[in-house]
């Protein structure tokens, strides 16, 4: 079956340590995004890519990085630069020509 | 930049009645799409049901429709006959017509939780 899977459903890390989020998608899009959901706040763009090997800041991409080396593969890097990290991650993807965008299961980061 | 307004927090519907989740936007376009999300406790987002801002007819998707207004940049959704499965967080979001680059992302309201009650 078609979809996005992100793993790990929960990930825990320790304060000062970097930590990686991963995104794959088998529908063959080309758009990625990564979201931000926190209590109250909806959910914040981080990153987004509309094609391979290339990526854009969102709204909130202050401590995280990505790549996008492959089109399936979209992997979110939270940086110990990241003030506060502790969040709902969301990958999402979408044709460029389409309005609907797909979402993953997400991905619950805790520091400890 | 475009802003989705989601001004309540919480609601309660009993179950087979009817409820009305609000939301306003704000935007300079004029051609746009609108979403509704359903966010179950899996956190899994699903799509409910979508508005092109061209079209002046309200989309309706079996228990779920939208009253679309776009002079007063309203876009509230009535589920009818609720039931049990409809508890959830609901998300209000915006999109651009214009296709590629940043106007393709989702612009989300805060979202609301709905519970039902049997």
């Amino acid at each position: 079956d078609g979809g996005i899977t992100q793993s790990p459903k929960y990930l825990f890390r320790k304060e000062g340590q970097n930590v990686t989020l991963s995104c794959e998608q088998n529908l063959n899009h080309d758009a990625m995004y990564w979201y931000r959901q926190d209590p109250g706040q909806g959910l914040r763009l981080i990153y987004y890519s509309q094609i391979v090997n290339d990526f854009q800041k969102g709204d909130i991409a202050e401590g995280y990085s990505v790549s996008r080396e492959k089109k399936e593969s979209f992997p979110l890097t939270v940086t110990s630069a990241q003030k506060n990290p502790t969040a709902f991650y969301l990958c999402a993807s979408s044709r460029p020509m389409d309005t609907e965008a797909f979402f993953g299961q997400g991905t619950r980061l805790t520091v400890v | 930049a475009q802003t989705v307004t989601q001004s309540q927090p919480e609601m309660s519907v009993q179950e087979a009645e009817t409820v009305t989740l609000s939301c306003t936007y704000d935007t300079s376009e004029s051609d746009y799409y609108l979403f509704w999300y359903k966010q179950p406790p899996s956190r899994q987002m699903i799509l409910v049901i979508r508005q092109e801002a061209y079209k002046q007819q309200n989309a309706t998707e079996n228990r779920f429709s939208v009253n679309f207004q776009k002079a007063a940049k309203s876009f509230s959704l009535k589920i009818s006959d609720s039931q049990l499965g409809d508890a959830a967080m609901y998300f209000c979001a915006y999109r651009s017509a214009i296709m590629g680059g940043a106007n393709s992302k989702l612009t989300f309201g805060k979202g609301i939780t709905l519970s039902v009650r049997p």
